[in-house]
């Protein structure tokens, strides 16, 4: 099956500094991506949807300037979490798709983020 | 309005016991799409059986099939045989049309414990 892989794994980082979560489709090229969020014990939450060359589809209640998604191309997108904060702290998962077509979407292996 | 509703929090089966977890679900829409994912501490998502909303049949991947009752909305996923290695977290999720940009809508989980 396709890889989507995540990195970093996990991260620490101090409250008010920024961190970037990167989500690359290594063997196919994903026209789609979508970025979870999970906190422990809960469900997977669906923060944004991001198209290559678009600006990301954000859900309600997720703020698009402190969760910011970039999908320059075809296998990459990234989420940086900006002046993060304690209450940040999560699971964050990414999976892309291969396109509308197809209904399979691959899951990368999820980054663990610790703001102290 | 929860669209995938998963009442089973937890279940306990014995080793080589049959298990059904229970996952309902709510959409106008004709076409869509269900999914059950695995995931175990590790935190990884794993892909075990879609159904589509036009499948007659039920789908089968090895020891797992999706029991679907399209006038019930629900999608059952039975594992047969149960082995000490499938103690996880079990999701069930649908995905529906294009104007939710396909993303997966996840229920609760439902903690599965095997036990020997």
């Amino acid at each position: 099956g396709a890889v989507v892989s995540q990195h970093p794994s996990w991260v620490i980082c101090k409250s008010g500094t920024s961190v970037k979560i990167e989500c690359r489709s290594l063997d196919f090229q994903a026209t789609t991506m979508f970025w979870y969020r999970q906190f422990p014990k809960q469900s997977l939450m669906l923060m944004a949807t991001s198209n290559e060359g678009s600006k990301a589809t954000y859900e309600q209640g997720v703020e698009k300037d402190k969760f910011l998604i970039n999908h320059a191309s075809l296998t990459l997108s990234t989420l940086t979490v900006t002046s993060a904060h304690p209450e940040d702290s999560s699971f964050y998962i990414c999976s892309a798709s291969a396109g509308t077509g197809t209904y399979e979407q691959y899951f990368g292996p999820g980054t663990r983020l610790t703001v102290t | 309005a929860q669209k995938i509703t998963q009442t089973q929090p937890g279940m306990f089966v014995q080793e080589k016991e049959a298990v059904t977890l229970d996952c309902t679900y709510d959409t106008s829409d004709q076409s869509y799409g269900l999914f059950w994912y695995k995931q175990p501490s590790s935190g990884e998502m794993i892909f075990l059986i879609y159904q589509g909303s036009y499948d007659e049949q039920n789908a089968t991947e090895g020891r797992y099939s999706l029991n679907f009752q399209k006038a019930r909305k629900s999608a059952n996923l039975v594992i047969s045989a149960s082995q000490l290695g499938d103690s996880a977290m079990y999701f069930c999720a649908m995905r529906e049309g294009p104007d939710s940009g396909y993303a997966l809508n996840f229920g609760k989980g439902t903690s599965l414990l095997v036990t020997p």
